[in-house]
């Protein structure tokens, strides 16, 4: 079974500094995509950023970037320049791969509580 | 264009009365998706539909839960009688198909509250 670890359940950043969110993550399959959802105070799951497990770069997206560091299984979201807006539950999840037989539902991580400072 | 939406936007309820949760799917996207999220946690899936496929049904916590789905449309997550470890947010998404890269797309959720 697949397992989504995230260490850190609160994080505090100065708005205008760059942030780093640690997910790690189990999975015996060879292929898999990694995801990063925002959930503000508002409870929408707004989709951030993807990396496909064959990936050879790096995701990005405007502000924010996947740390994929597929021999030590951990994929941190990387958020430049915070903003006040930025506050919100930051969850990793993982998909499971099309061999597996399964539905292909998300597993999610326990998330990180971010808060930017003004 | 139109997202994933989701009716009653909260819901309470006394404990032991059934509730019927309702998601609109995004217009063309063949998978649906059914997660709970119990308050400070992640979401756990609970079904899953593709198509005119059978439902996944695997992530369904007890034979009180269960939905329906009519073709790729409208898909109704219905609670028997409903327990307070029930209470949570109910969310849920779709997607197009099975690829890879294809993110799921997550409905406003409902906020269920038992009494």
């Amino acid at each position: 079974a697949q397992k989504i670890t995230q260490t850190q359940p609160g994080m505090f950043v100065q708005e205008k500094e760059a942030v780093t969110l640690d997910c790690t993550y189990d999975t015996s399959d060879q292929s898999y995509g990694l995801f990063w959802y925002k959930q503000p105070s508002s409870g929408e799951m707004i989709f951030l950023i993807y990396q496909g497990s064959y990936d050879e770069q790096n995701a990005t997206e405007g502000r924010y970037s996947l740390n994929f560091q597929k021999a030590r299984k951990s994929a941190n979201l990387v958020i430049s320049a915070s903003q006040l807006g930025d506050s919100a539950m930051y969850f990793c999840a993982m998909r499971e791969p099309i061999s597996s037989g399964s539905a292909r539902q998300l597993t999610f991580g326990s998330g990180t509580q971010l808060t930017v400072l003004p | 264009g139109a997202g994933v939406s989701q009716s009653p936007s909260n819901k309470v309820t006394e404990k032991g009365k059934d509730v019927e949760l309702r998601c609109d799917p995004i217009s063309g996207h063949t998978a649906l998706y059914w997660y709970r999220q119990r308050l400070g946690q992640g979401l756990e899936f609970l079904i899953y539909f593709q198509g005119n496929s059978a439902p996944d049904k695997s992530g369904l916590p007890s034979d009180r839960f269960s939905a329906e789905r009519t073709g790729e449309s409208v898909s109704t997550l219905t609670i028997q009688r409903t327990q307070q470890e029930d209470s949570a947010v109910y969310l849920c998404a779709s997607s197009l198909a099975w690829r890879e890269r294809l993110r799921q797309y997550f409905g406003p959720g409902t906020r269920l509250t038992v009494l």
